[in-house]
């Protein structure tokens, strides 16, 4: 995607162990989602950031998951505890507003074993 | 809750026209988009509808009836690249929140 960063690319784990996936973004964007898409799934919304707002939290499947941006721009979205169901491409977008397109990132694909 | 439909899958031939449709029923409406993936690749941009109507961006058109809750999107002359997954994606708060629908799996056959 147009600039968007995500790290790693990979990540294999075992069950039961923590894992953080980060975001770098395009600057200037305010607006930060992250999706998570399982094989030949649509986009599952995670969470959401827009500007010093509150972030709207109510797509993370568990209190495993959480997700913080610091500073207004890196972010990082933590799985504590991995379950194999956690296996998914996990992608964040950013967006200038949060009604203007969203430029994606090219996603971290998560395995847990 | 919110939900968004699309068809799992569709199969057209290069040069030919097809359309993609999606329905909605979302708890508000604040624009829809369409969005092209590649296997393995993340999703693009390709049109965003706000008002009722038709928005044309060269071989790609998207179309939009918010009464109905319902969009379509129409791709001309295709190409052997436009073999792709479509989706469908609906900002339904004020706060610019979107669901996407599972996708239209698009295979242009020669």
């Amino acid at each position: 995607g147009a600039g968007v960063s995500q790290s790693p690319s990979n990540k294999v784990t075992e069950k039961g162990k923590d894992v953080e996936l980060r975001c770098d973004p395009i600057s200037g964007h305010t607006a930060l989602y992250w999706y998570r898409q399982s094989l030949g799934q649509g986009l599952e919304f995670l969470i959401y950031f827009q500007g010093n707002s509150a972030p709207d939290k109510s797509g993370l499947p568990s209190d495993r998951f959480s997700a913080e941006r610091t500073g207004g721009s890196v972010s990082t979205l933590t799985i504590q505890r991995t379950q194999q169901e956690d296996s998914a491409v996990y992608l964040c977008a950013f967006g200038q507003v949060s009604y203007n397109e969203q430029f994606f990132g090219p996603g971290t694909r998560l395995t847990v074993l | 809750g919110q939900n968004i439909d699309q068809p799992t899958e569709m199969t057209a031939t290069e040069g030919a026209i097809v359309q993609i449709n999606c329905t909605y029923q979302t708890s508000g409406f604040n624009g829809l988009f369409w969005y092209q993936q590649h296997a393995g690749e993340a999703p693009t941009f390709l049109s965003y509808n706000v008002l009722d109507g038709l928005e044309e961006k060269g071989r790609f058109s998207s179309f939009l009836s918010r009464s109905k809750g319902y969009s379509y999107l129409l791709l001309k002359e295709l190409q052997m690249k436009d073999s792709a997954s479509y989706l469908c994606a609906v900002i339904d708060t004020n706060a610019g929140k979107s669901t996407f629908g599972d996708g239209t799996t698009l295979t242009v056959k020669p």
